[in-house]
């Protein structure tokens, strides 16, 4: 089975920083790779998503991520975060095409001290 | 809006009890998962249905049962031999090339 990795735990920072959480994954085939975040109280939701071609992918509210493939990689940044951006960012992969299986990261919370 | 529902947003269930969790989806999705949800250790699949009538164990499928006689319904039973149901249950739809859209989520504590 997949396994994915995020580095960072809890990550603190001050609005106008930028910021990169990482994300390593174990699956040498082909992969679908994804960002979601999760508000406090609410809902999973979908940040970016890479299935083929640029491996800069840029989603909602200024986020990008940039997939690696020598490294396994696939890190989430935003140039300057904001109050708002305060969450729980999750990184998911799941194997080659078809409606496969999501396997998620343990999750990274992101507090933005304004 | 096609979207995912859940019900109900928060359930308490005595311990020996089954419970049943309701998911619904209008999105015409033929996938459907479902995940739970502790601090600290992210999402982890409990059981998936690729199309109707038939699903699969995940990760964690000890002391959980699901059925999918309709593509639109997926219902997990947390049964009384799931030792530490306490958590946050989340379900998803997918298809092939756009994702996965994911419920809002049912919180079940054991009292």
């Amino acid at each position: 089975a997949q396994s994915v990795s995020q580095h960072n735990h809890h990550v603190i920072l001050s609005e106008a920083a930028s910021l990169e959480l990482g994300c390593n994954y174990s699956y040498g085939g082909t992969v679908n790779l994804f960002w979601y975040v999760q508000y406090p109280g609410q809902h999973l939701q979908l940040l970016l998503k890479y299935f083929s071609g640029d491996p800069l992918v840029k989603g909602i509210k200024g986020f990008e991520a940039e997939f690696i493939k020598s490294k396994f990689s696939f890190n989430l940044r935003k140039p300057s975060v904001q109050w708002s951006d305060t969450a729980e960012y999750f990184c998911a992969v799941n194997e080659g095409t078809g409606a496969n299986n999501l396997f998620f990261g343990t999750g990274t919370r992101l507090t933005v001290i304004p | 809006d096609g979207g995912i529902t859940q019900s109900p947003k928060y359930l308490f269930r005595k311990e020996g009890q089954n419970v049943t969790l309701s998911c619904e989806q209008n999105l015409n999705h033929d996938a459907m998962y479902w995940y739970r949800q502790d601090p600290g250790q992210g999402l982890r699949l409990i059981y998936y249905s690729q199309i109707v009538n038939d699903f699969q164990k995940g990760d964690i499928a000890e002391g959980y049962s699901v059925s999918r006689e309709k593509k639109e319904s997926f219902p997990l039973t947390v049964t009384s031999a799931q030792k530490n149901p306490t958590a946050f249950y989340l379900c998803a739809s997918s298809t092939t090339g756009h994702g996965y859209t994911f419920g809002s989520g049912t919180r079940l504590t054991v009292v």
